[in-house]
C-alpha cells in the first residue's frame, strides 16, 4: 500500500522479554518518527530519523529502548526486558522532510503481561 | 509537565451544529500547530495546522484560530457530521531546525456528533 505499514499489528509478551516492532515508511519519505501513546494519554515522541543524520533519541524513556533505520527505509523499535509500563500503541509515522506534514501508520498494539 | 494541554476529554454536539475544541499550550517557543483526527484501531490523521505568524487558518469545515497572547487555540469544525466523530488531538511544535515532526501533544479529547 502506499501509506506507513506497521508490523505486528498485536503483540502480547510477557514480562521481561524483548520485543521488536517494524515500521516501512511511505516510499520517498526522508524523515521518520516513533510516537507511544499509552492508555487514556496522549501521543509521546519517541525518537525521530532524517536522513543519514544522528537520530533524535530525546524522547526515548530507558535505555530498554532502542530503534535503528536499516538503508533510510525500514525502522525496527526494539524494547529490551519489557516491563508492563511499555503496554501501548507505537505509532510509527513518516514525513517527506523535516517541514512537512508527518503521516502516521496503525500502530502496533503491545501489551506486556 | 504537560506542554499541551486539552481539558475537556469529552464533547457531545448535535449534527449540523458548531463543533468547538480547545488546546492550551506552556512553551512560548512553539511556533507551529497541528490538529490530527484519529479513528479507533487507526493512526492519527492530519487534518490542519497553524503557523504561529498567523491567528486563523479555514480549510472547508474546519478553522483553526491562534491566541498567541492566551497560548490558546481552537479548532472549529462547521457544519459538524456524524462522520466527524473521532479523538481529536492537537499538537505543536518548537523551532529552531527541529523537525515539524517532532510534536508534543495534547491528550485529546473525544467528539460525538449526534444525528
Amino acid at each position: 500500500g502506499a501509506g506507513v505499514s506497521q508490523s505486528p499489528s498485536n503483540k502480547v509478551t510477557e514480562k521481561g522479554k524483548d520485543v521488536e516492532l517494524r515500521c516501512d515508511p511511505i516510499s520517498g519519505h526522508t524523515a521518520l518518527y516513533w510516537y507511544r501513546q499509552s492508555l487514556g494519554q496522549g501521543l509521546e515522541f519517541l525518537i525521530y530519523f532524517q536522513g543519514n543524520s544522528a537520530p533524535d533519541k530525546s524522547g526515548l524513556p530507558s535505555d530498554r529502548f532502542s530503534a535503528e533505520r536499516t538503508g533510510g527505509s525500514v525502522s525496527t523499535l526494539t524494547i529490551q526486558r519489557t516491563q508492563q509500563e511499555d503496554s501501548a500503541v507505537y505509532l510509527c509515522a513518516s514525513s517527506l522532510g523535516t517541514r512537512d506534514t508527518i503521516y502516521f501508520g496503525e500502530g502496533s498494539w503491545l501489551t506486556v503481561v | 509537565d504537560q506542554q499541551v494541554k486539552q481539558n475537556s476529554p469529552s464533547l457531545s454536539v448535535q449534527e449540523g451544529r458548531i463543533s468547538i475544541l480547545n488546546c492550551d499550550y506552556t512553551n512560548s517557543m512553539f511556533d507551529y500547530f497541528l490538529w490530527y483526527k484519529k479513528y479507533p484501531a487507526e493512526g492519527p490523521t492530519f487534518l490542519i495546522s497553524i503557523s504561529s505568524i498567523k491567528d486563523k487558518n479555514e480549510d472547508g469545515r474546519f478553522t483553526v484560530f491562534l491566541n498567541k497572547s492566551a497560548k490558546h487555540l481552537s479548532l472549529h469544525i462547521v457544519p459538524s457530521q456524524p462522520g466527524d466523530s473521532a479523538v481529536y488531538f492537537c499538537a505543536a511544535s518548537a523551532p529552531g531546525g527541529t523537525s515539524y515532526g517532532k510534536l508534543t501533544f495534547g491528550q485529546g479529547t473525544i467528539l460525538t456528533v449526534h444525528p
